[in-house]
């Protein structure tokens, strides 16, 4: 049972340069998410989306895109990667949105670091 | 906005010793409150849940008590072992909305 798939889990990237993150989840799950976290911080929403072709912003959007062309996966990419931009990402899904009560799915996370 | 406040750490207890880390929260309507535990170089994994006033979650010898009037959700264990270091995070999802909002997490060692 895989649950939530992150790749890579390490990356070192450049300022400037581009790259995206992967995730997939085989729960069938509607509602998926990106959080960045950082010391003192705590979980910050990025992006999430609560089905195929519906995406929307989260906390902290900016230097972020996403899409959801299928219900498995949903990438997270950053178009000019920054050194704020350094952090563990994370991967969630659930079976619906919150309203329901569905608990969060986390994936094993992507430490970036931007030099 | 909806927001979780919990407890700074860094927390550092004997193995056998009580446990409290102290969640307050501030939300509209009736949130679903939540408790999860990151493990070193893992995601967050659901330890314990409640759906609505004075409900109260338990998993692993851990419990929360939902309190609507002190709008706290704070986790206890009555004798930790060396395995529940690790950090919890408190975190609520509105009822209505698409998000869920956590706390900055609380760190917790346990030495024997």
């Amino acid at each position: 049972n895989a649950g939530v798939t992150q790749t890579p889990k390490f990356q070192v990237l450049k300022t400037g340069q581009s790259m995206t993150l992967q995730c997939a989840q085989d729960m069938n799950h509607e509602y998926m998410s990106w959080y960045r976290q950082d010391p003192g911080m705590g979980l910050r929403l990025i992006h999430y989306s609560v089905g195929a072709g519906i995406t929307d912003q989260g906390e902290v959007p900016n230097g972020y895109n996403v899409s959801r062309s299928t219900t498995e996966d949903f990438p997270l990419r950053l178009l000019s990667a920054a050194p704020s931009q350094t952090s563990v990402y994370f991967c969630a899904s659930s079976y619906s949105s919150g309203q329901d009560n569905s608990p969060l799915h986390f994936g094993n996370g992507t430490r970036l670091t931007v030099t | 906005g909806d927001s979780v406040t919990q407890m700074e750490g860094p927390v550092t207890l004997s193995e056998e010793a009580f446990l409290t880390i102290n969640c307050t929260y501030t939300a509209t309507g009736y949130p679903s409150l939540f408790w999860y535990v990151q493990y070193p170089g893992e995601g967050l994994q659901l330890l314990l849940k409640a759906t609505k006033a004075d409900d109260k979650g338990s998993n692993k010898g851990f419990e929360a008590t939902y309190r609507k009037e002190t709008t706290s959700f704070h986790l206890e264990k009555g004798s930790v072992q060396v395995s529940d270091s690790a950090v919890y995070f408190c975190a609520l999802s509105p009822n209505t909305g698409n998000q869920f909002y956590f706390g900055t997490g609380t760190s917790l060692t346990v030495i024997p």
